[in-house]
């Protein structure tokens, strides 16, 4: 199975300021990645698709990019609802497979 | 309104059964890939299984022959029938549609 490694594990930072979370496969994923944020007590969230892909509804502030082996996922300025852990996870192999997840926390 | 809503977790004995059901409104099951994914308190997250196409499933190796996937068009609901229960399936299970719409879980506890 694809492992999926999410860096870092935790990320501190001001609100207003910018974030950049990484996300890198143990093989090729070719652009079959998904981005999700998930809030204490609250299902996942689907944020990005197919890499770059905002979901419905999801700020701009949200991108993604990257290709094959390493994902970014950058949140230009991060607004107090945007603090919470985040998954990437690849579906282009069977078994789908997520990442540990990184958590943004408030500096 | 496109929503999924799970049901059937509770306590179980190790060894045991469950079947957690999942009923989708505002689409068709039979339709789109639908999926079980599980997350463990405290612990990120984890695909479980996904059916698609008619007939089509797949497993995590960790729930391999003991969990299977199914669904009722008539019903127009998802299945996760779940045997041979460990310790370790303890999580909350979420349904979920595609990518984009999730339920807000069932809890599953495995313990004597």
């Amino acid at each position: 199975e694809i492992v999926m490694t999410q860096t870092p594990a935790t990320l501190s930072v001001s609100p207003g300021e910018g974030a950049t979370l990484s996300c890198r496969a143990s093989q090729s994923v070719s652009s079959n990645l998904a981005w999700f944020q998930q809030k204490p007590g609250q299902a996942p969230r689907l944020l990005i698709f197919g890499t770059s892909t905002r979901a419905t509804g999801v700020p701009a502030r949200f991108s993604g990019s990257g290709s094959g082996t390493e994902f970014t996922l950058t949140i230009s300025s991060l607004q107090s609802e945007d603090f919470a852990v985040y998954y990437c996870q690849q579906y282009n192999n069977w078994p789908r497979t997520f990442g540990q997840g990184t958590k943004v926390e408030i500096k | 309104e496109v929503q999924v809503v799970e049901s059937g977790g509770g306590l179980v004995q190790p060894g045991g059964s469950l079947r957690l059901s999942c009923a989708a409104s505002g689409f068709t099951v039979s339709s789109n890939y639908m999926s079980w994914v599980r997350q463990a308190a405290g612990k990120g997250l984890e695909w479980v299984s996904v059916t698609y196409s008619g007939d089509t499933t797949y497993y995590a190796d960790s729930v391999k022959g003991r969990f299977t996937i199914s669904r009722d068009s008539s019903k127009n609901t998802l299945y996760l029938q779940m045997n041979s229960l460990r310790a370790e399936d303890t999580a909350v299970y979420y349904c979920v549609r595609d990518q984009n719409v999730w339920g807000q879980g069932t809890m599953v506890t495995v313990s004597s």
